[in-house]
């Protein structure tokens, strides 16, 4: 069957550096999506990776490895904004999303 | 950059009544459009992929009678929940996948609660 697994919740203090986890079992593989929720709203777009290493976008980082189904996002400086759930998503050979139930982030000051 | 605009924003609507959910792409052409649900404290989850001028795909479990979709234009997608029951009190939100293909752009979601 089809499977994401990332933690159900994390806390990190303001100006440190978080790594989050995911793990993913799809049919097929067509790139990986992050995505940051903050309570109430829709999600907002973080990063895509289809090819295995590090993509940097300012203070988030994603990065992926394909022969062992994982990623992770990396975000560094972390700042009271920054709380929000996020949400591991793979794409499957049909062009589905396959959700993780995402993981909640809370900074601490 | 790709926007699609969702309204409305809330709606509360008496048990029994119909509610419609639309979705525009603003400055692109959606041919496709995927049709989210949210129960509080879960994840998203795909309900219905509707493509523009064909029947939508649901998802397994999701009733078509209940949850009408249509997609008649290249810009507008429409979610109705018909006979609504509070059960059905959720985040709806939609998507469509963005211009350079790489990743999906989503609306601001609906919030409805049905009493």
């Amino acid at each position: 069957g089809q499977n994401i697994d990332q933690p159900t919740e994390m806390t990190a203090t303001e100006g440190a550096i978080v790594q989050i986890n995911c793990t993913y079992q799809t049919s097929g593989f067509n790139g990986l999506f992050w995505y940051q929720q903050h309570a109430g709203e829709a999600p907002t777009f973080l990063s895509y990776n289809v090819l295995d290493g590090l993509e940097e976008k300012g203070r988030f980082s994603s990065f992926l490895s394909r022969s062992k189904g994982y990623s992770y996002l990396l975000l560094k400086e972390l700042q009271m904004k920054d709380s929000a759930s996020y949400l591991c998503a793979a794409m499957d050979s049909n062009y589905q999303l396959i959700w993780g139930a995402g993981t909640k982030l809370i900074i601490k000051p | 950059g790709a926007v699609v605009s969702q309204h409305p924003s809330r709606v509360i609507c008496k048990s029994g009544t119909s509610v419609k959910i639309e979705c525009r792409s603003l400055d692109f052409q959606a041919t496709t459009m995927f049709w989210y649900r949210q129960f509080p404290k879960q994840s998203l989850m795909l309900m219905a992929t509707s493509n523009e001028g064909s029947k939508a795909t649901y998802e397994q479990g999701v009733e078509k009678d209940k949850f009408l979709i249509n997609h008649a234009s290249l810009t507008l997608s429409t979610l109705t929940v018909t006979s609504a029951h509070p059960e059905d009190s959720s985040f709806y939100i939609c998507s469509a996948r963005t211009l350079d293909g790489n990743g999906y752009t989503f609306g601001s979601g609906t919030r409805l609660t049905v009493v």
